[in-house]
């Protein structure tokens, strides 16, 4: 493994609720990305972390919030989760190198009840 | 916008009957195509970037190979351990700021003893 790890690996909440999903990383890599992954969606990109407090928007960003205080911390907040946002949620790390391959954690499942 | 389009969605093969897995793309300039198998509950874990046409990779039974449309991986005599989901991502040359990867829906590989 690439020294990722996502916590929690599971959880259940209410709809409403806020969550907040952690990744962290050993790997002292610039680039950090949250995706979700859905039945016949793929992998979506979320929300993208290009330094410590540089983060940016992806492709399926409504309802959710990054923030990246520290190299190795990259958090995603659902300020008020929704049915639509259950998921598996990967946590993905890339060094600086522009060619180099995304590294993933093992996912966060998250269902939202 | 890129796209990717894996074909077919789901294979099944017995032990030492090869096959290939499509990954047909549109991007408008390619920085890279990468590989990923994804086992259940597990995160993607990368096996090969490709850069440009006419490029090969291989790793033990696969091979991935590389057009201006698409990208094939061929599994050669496969094992029941090569049973996962396999996916496809590419890279465009403008995604400089957050090297960002369009991943296809995956390909679901099941061997059979």
């Amino acid at each position: 493994d690439a020294g990722i790890t996502q916590s929690p690996r599971h959880k259940v909440t209410e709809t409403g609720t806020p969550v907040t999903l952690r990744c962290h990383q050993t790997e002292n890599h610039r680039y950090m990305y949250w995706y979700r992954q859905d039945p016949g969606h793929g992998l979506r990109l979320i929300h993208y972390s290009y330094g410590v407090k540089d983060t940016d928007k992806g492709e399926v960003s409504d309802g959710y919030s990054v923030s990246r205080s520290k190299t190795e911390d990259f958090l995603l907040t659902l300020e008020s989760a929704t049915s639509s946002q259950t998921s598996v949620y990967f946590c993905a790390i890339r060094a600086v190198d522009g060619n180099s391959p995304l590294h993933f954690g093992n996912g966060t499942r998250l269902t939202v009840t | 916008e890129d796209q990717v389009t894996q074909s077919p969605e789901a294979l099944r093969l017995q032990e030492g009957e090869s096959s290939s897995l499509n990954c047909s793309y549109t991007v408008s300039g390619l920085r890279g195509l990468f590989w990923y198998r994804q086992d259940p509950g597990k995160g993607p874990e990368f096996l090969f970037t490709l850069y440009s046409a006419g490029e090969e990779k291989e790793k033990e039974r696969l091979k991935a190979t590389l057009t201006k449309k698409e990208s094939f991986l061929h599994i050669t005599a496969p094992k029941p351990e090569d049973s996962a989901t396999y996916l496809c991502a590419v890279q465009a040359v403008r995604n400089n700021a957050g090297n960002m990867l369009t991943f296809g829906g995956g390909t679901r590989l099941m061997v059979k003893p």
